[in-house]
């Protein structure tokens, strides 16, 4: 069962911030983040491993809450270049496989 | 360049043709994932592979599609006798290893098949 991410689409000008949501209904091992321009591959973020960590990856950070089976992407200070389709995608325990979302798809304006 | 390589990047077939797609995944990857993304959607998961062995393809239609690994060479991904319905970007992803933090999927450039 795919994961479900909120909102579906936000647009932002430069220097804002934005928050995007993933939740799933069944337990997590881990939750991974990408974002994909248009016609592009989807470009890896980072990885949050069950335990509630952290991480950034230039502004752009995130939250993995295991018991709510939640993981949020926090981005700060947007910049064009953060533009695109923003996927999570979750890991079940002892299993490989991602499950992604349909994608969040932020718009930065100048 | 190390990262993963994907070919044809574009493939146009006509109905019941056969489509075949290539994977070489990242250097020192053993692990490879299939993934199929239809326009203004998620990626779905299809099957995923090691070396010389389908470790779970339940994510593929059992008819028509078929996926390998072999010991030497890309992996490849098979659509026989395909239909319109089959029009997508097909993924493909390569990781350390199967489960941890070693698990962190890097994607290819894709191939887009359009079928006529």
């Amino acid at each position: 069962q795919q994961p479900v991410q909120s909102p579906q689409a936000v647009i932002l000008r430069e220097g804002e911030d934005a928050v995007i949501n993933c939740s799933s209904s069944k337990a997590l091992y881990s939750v991974h983040w990408y974002r994909q321009k248009h016609g592009e591959a989807p470009v890896f973020l980072m990885i949050l491993l069950k335990g509630g960590e952290q991480k950034g990856h230039e502004k752009i950070s995130a939250s993995f809450n295991e018991k709510k089976q939640q993981s949020s992407l926090y981005l700060t200070a947007s910049q064009l270049s953060y533009s695109g389709t923003y996927f999570c995608g979750t890991e079940k325990p002892n299993d490989y496989k991602l499950s992604f979302g349909a994608g969040t798809t932020v718009t930065v304006r100048a | 360049n190390a990262g993963v390589m994907q070919n044809p990047r574009h493939l146009v077939r006509r109905r019941g043709q056969e489509a075949r797609l290539r994977c070489s995944p990242m250097k020192g990857h053993s692990h490879v994932y299939w993934y199929r993304q239809l326009p203004e959607e998620g990626l779905k998961f299809m099957v995923y592979l090691q070396k010389e062995n389908i470790i779970d393809e339940s994510g593929m239609p059992k008819e028509r599609f078929s996926a390998e690994f072999p010991k030497e060479g890309p992996s490849i991904l098979r659509i026989q006798q395909v239909v319109r319905g089959d029009s997508a970007a097909y993924f493909c992803a390569s990781s350390q290893s199967g489960t941890g933090v070693r698990n962190e999927q890097y994607f290819g450039p894709g191939t887009r098949l359009t079928v006529t």
